[in-house]
């Protein structure tokens, strides 16, 4: 089954204490992005992956991290987390550039993240 | 600045009966796309409906269907029918020329029994 899988699912933490939510596709798609959710701002981009190691920042990028050594994998990290980073998180893949709207952005399941 | 607005934060919509969804963006771009995404409680995104902004016809998806109104830089979404799994936050979404999607805020919808 064609799929974007994030884990974990949902983490309660504390300030400063690193963390990394993982990002999986088994589509080879070469684009993957992460994004975030918050109650009246919708989802904002926080960065994106062109390809393989080949990384942007999107509108919100402070506070975060990303590597893509894999093509299937593009993990977000939080070195020194705080409270305003609260949020639900979304990756999400396709096989083109979202720029181009031609081919659908699947997304995963999202990651409920509380930092304490 | 490219811009997404969804006027709607909640709809409610009697089961079998047609709701329709507002959307407005502001761009100067003349090529752009635009997404109506679904958010179940499960909280995955999926693609609902597409529209390209050069196609005059509006994108039709069984029962759900646009209202795109270029000049007026409206995009509105109808659901027909009206079911209770189609309980769900949407979300409008748009890509203008070449930056990155751009979301509104979202409409919350309640589906009555």
């Amino acid at each position: 089954e064609a799929q974007v899988t994030q884990n974990p699912r949902y983490l309660i933490t504390v300030t400063g204490k690193k963390l990394t939510v993982t990002c999986s596709q088994n589509m080879n798609h070469e684009y993957m992005s992460w994004y975030r959710q918050d109650p009246g701002l919708g989802l904002r981009q926080i960065y994106y992956s062109m390809n393989v190691e080949v990384t942007d920042k999107g509108d919100v990028p402070e506070g975060y991290k990303v590597s893509r050594k894999e093509k299937r994998n593009f993990p977000l990290i939080l070195e020194s987390p705080s409270p305003n980073q609260t949020s639900l998180y979304f990756c999400a893949s396709s096989l083109a550039p979202a720029q181009l709207g031609t081919d659908e952005q699947f997304f995963g399941p999202g990651t409920r993240l509380t930092v304490l | 600045a490219q811009t997404v607005t969804q006027s709607q934060p909640e709809m409610s919509v009697q089961e079998a009966e047609t709701v329709t969804l507002s959307c407005t963006y502001d761009t100067s771009e003349s090529d752009y796309y635009l997404f109506w995404y679904k958010q179940p409680p499960s909280r995955q995104m999926i693609l609902v409906i597409r529209q390209e902004a050069y196609k005059q016809q509006n994108a039709t998806e069984n029962r759900f269907s646009v209202n795109f109104q270029k000049a007026a830089k409206s995009f509105s979404l109808k659901i027909s029918d009206s079911q209770l799994g189609d309980a769900a936050m949407y979300f409008c979404a748009s890509l203008f020329g070449n930056e990155k999607l751009t979301f509104g805020t979202g409409t919350r919808l309640t589906i009555i029994p």
